[in-house]
């Protein structure tokens, strides 16, 4: 079975400082890995998605995030904060591509403090 | 429309009530999910038709019952609902392919259902 797991269900940082949101993940193979943003009354947008090959991938809005396989992490960072980036952050698996579904953690609610 | 619709936007039921909600996507996908959001827990998933087939969460109450007529349109009947049904019900999309590949997830904005 996987699972996800994001470390700290909330996160302030100061507009322009430098985000980092944890997302650590179980699996026996090696998995496809997702982060997605959700804004308030709003459903998830795809921000950046790795499969195979280069381990750091750069996503929408200028987050990126690098896969480690040896610490089985997917952490998503962004150099500099901007105020419209206050929203709800998932870290999802998936074994099949997400033919068959995501698995989701807990999110991350990031705060920008001005 | 484009992207994913889902109506109604919020629904209020009460536990003795039938209601459905609606799931559309304009992409042209083959495969339509339905996630439960619920406050301080993961999204989880409830039901997936890929390819036409259906794949069944078993932890999912039968008071809650997918339908899925064509490749555009998934709904969710509702009945007998409990007060910890209430929840953002999130539908998304992708199109599947044989064979190993990344299916990247189109999300609908979620019907917001509460449950008295």
């Amino acid at each position: 079975a996987q699972s996800v797991t994001q470390l700290g269900s909330h996160v302030s940082v100061s507009e322009g400082a430098l985000v980092l949101l944890r997302c650590n993940y179980s699996s026996s193979v090696p998995p496809y890995l997702f982060w997605y943003v959700q804004y308030p009354n709003q459903g998830l947008q795809l921000l950046l998605k790795y499969t195979t090959g280069a381990t750091l991938v750069k996503g929408i809005n200028g987050f990126e995030a690098e896969f480690k396989k040896s610490e089985t992490s997917f952490h998503l960072t962004k150099p500099s904060a901007h105020m419209s980036d206050a929203a709800e952050y998932f870290c999802a698996v998936s074994l099949s591509g997400g033919a068959d579904g995501l698995t989701f953690g807990k999110g991350t609610h990031l705060i920008i403090q001005p | 429309e484009t992207g994913v619709t889902q109506t109604p936007r919020h629904l209020v039921m009460g536990m003795t009530n039938k209601k459905s909600l609606k799931c559309e996507q304009h992409l042209g996908h083959n495969a339509m999910y339905w996630y439960k959001q619920s406050a301080k827990k993961p999204l989880e998933l409830m039901f997936v038709y890929s390819l036409e087939e259906r794949v069944e969460n078993n932890s999912v109450p039968s008071r809650f019952s997918p339908e899925c007529p064509n490749s555009s349109h998934l709904f969710l009947h509702l009945h007998t609902l409990q007060p910890e049904d209430s929840a953002l019900y999130l539908c998304a999309s992708s199109q599947v392919f044989l064979g190993q590949g990344l299916y990247e997830q189109y999300f609908g904005p979620g019907t917001r259902l509460t449950v008295t």
